[in-house]
């Protein structure tokens, strides 16, 4: 299984970043996994964004407040991102990984694999 | 948010050494940690899941204990290809939360 980020490299401020992740090796409309978004500042520790479940269930970072949305694109087998209202705190690498369960008690996660990461720069 | 306190934040070690990073929860979280390692300009690498199991393809000089709210990832005789910065990541609740991070320096 393998994933790749896409999208814009530079976003102006109070505009809205959007990605995609590009699956592959894996449908990301069947089994038992998880599709999450993470970010890291240069320099910095991981912040973890937000997820989509199989069945389109969502769960985000209270910290992004209503900025944030995740989506499926079954037809392109891929995980879209979007961020509004983006600011410099925004600018980081962006990656998307997968997320396994257990399917019984206790369901213990875990992110693997992950993607790239693509570098995504708020400026104006 | 439940907070992970990773100790220390940076370490310096030789070739052959053995070293442990700890990680603290904020709470109790049995086993729902996880362990990865960040090369500069790479993504992370799953290591270690539900805080003993290592993942398939790391070698076993790689080993974690724990369970609650401390754990430590160990990693014995070290070499070069292990010089990196370490992360735990806990799967209790969300949202996720990670570590601030362990860098494994070269002495």
């Amino acid at each position: 299984v393998q994933l790749q980020e896409s999208g814009p490299g530079l976003v102006k401020p109070s505009q809205t970043l959007s990605l995609s992740c590009t699956v592959s090796g894996a449908s990301v409309s069947s089994g038992n996994y998880y599709w999450n978004w993470i970010r890291q500042p240069a320099g910095k520790g991981l912040e973890w964004i937000g997820l989509i479940y199989t069945f389109g269930a969502t769960g985000y970072n209270p910290s992004l407040k209503n900025r944030v949305s995740i989506s499926l694109d079954t037809s392109r087998n891929q995980v879209s991102l979007r961020l509004t209202s983006v600011t410099a705190a925004d600018t980081a690498v962006y990656f998307c990984a997968r997320e396994g369960r257990y399917t019984t008690s206790p369901q213990y996660s875990w992110f693997d694999p992950w993607g790239q990461g693509t570098l995504v720069t708020v400026s104006s | 948010d439940l907070q992970l306190t990773q100790s220390p934040s940076a370490l310096s070690a030789s070739l052959g050494d053995r070293i442990s990073i700890t990680c603290r929860a904020s709470q109790g979280i049995s086993n729902y940690l996880n362990w990865y390692q960040q090369k500069a300009g790479r993504a992370p690498t799953l290591l270690i899941y539900a805080a003993v199991n290592l993942q398939g393809g790391v070698p076993s000089r790689f080993s974690a204990s724990g369970s609650g709210t401390d754990f430590t990832l160990t990693i014995r005789s070290l070499q070069p290809e292990d010089f990196a910065t370490y992360y735990c990541q806990q799967s209790h609740s969300t949202p996720w939360t990670f570590g601030q991070g362990t860098k494994v320096e070269i002495k």
